[in-house]
């Protein structure tokens, strides 16, 4: 199926230390989710975002909704033991027809793991 | 607790057999989603119901798999004869129509980790 281009695949940092990942799509997408995953669980929705440019945060996090509505990125800043897990980016595809069909298209993971 | 619950959390089941798996959305969320994530992948969509119509079904979904929502509340699927490339974690996700008439933000629930052997 389609996914998203997601990168870095890894990330190994300090605890303390600032994150950067970011997301690409070839399709235009009018949302952006981005949701953390731990072992065994399913995703949790840290952020949404709904406007091309829009810059949200959430905490120690911000995501950015790129220009073009093919990317967007997440910050994590002053990273903290538990921020490891598995971050993935979402674009929501909608197709209009005789109803609205929404499903969400995600990128292949970040893997982060911090170290104290 | 009001978030997306999934029954059961586990099943190890042998090839050929048949399991169902239930969702049960956050209350008044008349959209549910399921969507199969593999070992290293992110997930991806499997179908999708507004109440109890299921709207689409992705190519993924063959025809040993069925999914209901009888009275639009919670939701089973179903794997028939499983096979060995069936294990996966199976995700379900609610969400409501917001103020400006869209859906945007999807809540999924814990998963049903399956192991076909």
């Amino acid at each position: 199926g389609q996914q998203l281009n997601q990168s870095p695949q890894s990330m190994f940092i300090q605890e303390g230390e600032d994150v950067s990942m970011n997301c690409t799509s070839s399709s235009i997408f009018n949302t952006w989710l981005w949701y953390k995953q731990d072992p065994g669980e399913g995703p949790v929705l840290l952020i949404a975002l709904y406007k091309a440019g829009e810059l949200t945060s959430n905490g120690r996090l911000t995501a950015q909704f790129g220009i073009t509505r093919k990317d967007s990125f997440l910050n994590i800043s002053a990273s903290i033991p538990s921020d490891v897990g598995i971050y993935f980016c979402a674009g929501l595809y909608r197709s209009e027809g005789s109803y609205n069909t929404d499903k969400l298209i995600f990128g292949t993971g970040t893997r982060l793991q911090v170290f104290p | 607790d009001t978030g997306v619950s999934q029954d059961p959390r586990h099943k190890i089941t042998k090839r050929g057999q048949n399991v169902t798996f239930r969702c049960d959305p956050i209350s008044e969320h008349n959209r549910l989603y399921w969507y199969r994530q593999t070992l290293g992948q992110g997930p991806e969509f499997l179908t999708y119901f507004q109440n109890e119509a299921q709207l689409e079904k992705s190519r993924l979904l063959s025809d040993r798999f069925s999914a209901e929502r009888p009275k639009g509340s919670f939701s089973t699927l179903e794997i028939q004869r499983t096979e060995q490339g069936d294990s996966a974690m199976y995700l379900c996700a609610s969400s409501s129509r917001e103020s400006r008439g869209v859906y945007n933000e999807q809540f999924f629930g814990p998963g049903t980790r399956l192991t076909v052997l």
